[in-house]
């Protein structure tokens, strides 16, 4: 079993859906990440968050440390939004050691 | 500011090859860390960089190796190159050692023949 699963794999919405991507993890963290890939490779940090909750733009991360879950949600979201979404945790304190998950493939129809 | 670079953006080597790829971080980051992409693997850790000493290692055999210079700047060598060493590698750097959200390269798209 994974360290981090993500769900779902993939997911197809019509543009000014509400979206959930899905995080679980099974070790303990001392931050976890939430990431975006384009086509092309190049990745750009969203969030980083160890606790609570945080907001931008129409991107909202969560985390729940007991539950060793947390959601990233997409308000009206928009075909630029199309991505791949990748969790990652940083399972060791003082480290940037990142353990990644699957990745979520996000398409958003006009 | 400038963003995280790497040089080159695309290579192709032969196998038992050697390679050695390149990462500027942005100015003032002193951390690098390393990572490999493969459609079968996904996003692996390799290592990670700070004031010039590697301060954590992933799984990878010691094929793999890297170095960070004195102005952050760091390289990453894969010797005796084989065919599943065909990936995108990625550096990302962040102001901190073992802290703080990491900026992430354009990678480096390795194809080995």
């Amino acid at each position: 079993k994974n360290e981090v699963e993500q769900s779902p794999q993939n997911l197809t919405a019509q543009e000014g859906e509400f979206i959930t991507i899905n995080c679980s993890y099974s070790v303990g963290i001392s931050a976890l990440h939430w990431l975006q890939q384009h086509p092309g490779g190049g990745i750009v940090s969203l969030f980083m968050l160890s606790s609570g909750k945080k907001k931008h733009g129409r991107l909202i991360a969560t985390i729940n440390i007991q539950e060793k879950h947390s959601s990233l949600h997409i308000t009206a979201s928009h075909p630029r939004d199309s991505a791949v979404y990748i969790c990652a945790v940083g399972a060791i304190q003082g480290a940037q050691k990142l353990v990644f998950g699957q990745g979520t493939r996000l398409t958003i129809n006009p | 500011k400038a963003g995280v670079t790497q040089t080159p953006r695309y290579l192709i080597k032969t196998r038992g090859q050697q390679v050695t790829l390149s990462c500027s971080p942005i100015s003032g980051h002193r951390s690098v860390s390393w990572y490999q992409q493969t459609p079968g693997q996904g996003l692996q850790f390799l290592f990670e960089y700070f004031s010039e000493t590697q301060r954590n290692k992933g799984n990878f055999p010691g094929r793999f190796s890297g170095r960070q210079f004195s102005n952050s700047r760091s390289e990453m060598n894969v010797s005796t190159l084989e065919l599943g060493d065909s990936a995108l590698y990625l550096c990302a750097s962040s102001r901190l050692a073992g802290e703080g959200t990491q900026y992430f390269g354009p990678g480096t798209r390795l194809l080995v023949l």
